[in-house]
């Protein structure tokens, strides 16, 4: 299968600092990648759906300005948690699909903890 | 909207037995269903993927089912090891979606397989 690459796999921030995550297609080029969050104990949930070179879209609930999501090649998109808060602690993952792919490959995920 | 429920919650099971895990989505118009299994604070591990088209997937030990009419899948595990214990997701693609990436996920099944 296609390989998505996800980095960092931990983080730990201090509140009200900024943290990026990089997802990246290592042998495919993804014109879609997802990302979700998953909470302690909860299931993942869809945070926000980017197309290369378009603006992302978020789901109900999601903060843009406080997620900021670029897609800005056809094998790296990035989730920037800008001003980050103890409870915005979680497991990120990304997913990815390209155009002659019948599926979303994922990541490893990013567990971020928010001091 | 699409929703997907899991059941059991957990399963706790002597190694060697077989074990069903069930899945129910409401929304039935989908390409696919797909089915993961995710180690403690890691990321997911794709494990079967059954397309609209078909009724089953099999992957060694493991056969996943699908019946669109009914909104039910199943994943059948043969022979259980304490290796497979985990916890298991089904994830669906959401409600009118024409998007493979955008998915929504169960709750999962806990499977604990003990020597």
């Amino acid at each position: 299968g296609a390989v998505v690459s996800q980095h960092p796999s931990w983080v730990i921030c201090k509140s009200g600092t900024s943290v990026k995550i990089e997802c990246r297609s290592l042998d495919f080029q993804a014109t879609t990648m997802f990302w979700y969050r998953q909470f302690p104990k909860q299931s993942l949930m869809l945070m926000a759906t980017s197309n290369e070179g378009s603006k992302a879209t978020y789901e109900q609930g999601v903060e843009k300005d406080k997620f900021l999501i670029n897609h800005a090649s056809l094998t790296l998109s990035t989730l920037t948690v800008t001003s980050a808060h103890p409870e915005d602690s979680s497991f990120y993952i990304c997913s990815a699909s390209g155009m002659d792919l019948s599926e979303a490959f994922f990541g490893q995920g990013t567990r971020l903890t928010v001091v | 909207k699409q929703e997907v429920t899991q059941i059991p919650a957990a399963l706790s099971v002597p190694e060697g037995e077989n074990l069903v895990l069930n899945c129910s989505f409401t929304d039935s118009a989908i390409y696919n269903l797909q089915w993961f299994r995710q180690d403690p604070g890691k990321g997911l591990t794709s494990l079967l993927l059954i397309q609209s088209s078909q009724r089953e997937q099999t992957s060694g030990r493991l056969n996943a089912s699908l019946d669109k009419s009914s909104g039910r899948s199943t994943l059948y595990i043969a022979a259980s090891q304490p290796g497979d214990s985990a916890t298991y997701l089904c994830a669906a693609p959401n409600a009118g979606g024409t998007s493979y990436g955008k998915l929504t996920f169960g709750q999962g099944t806990i499977l604990t397989v003990h020597p």
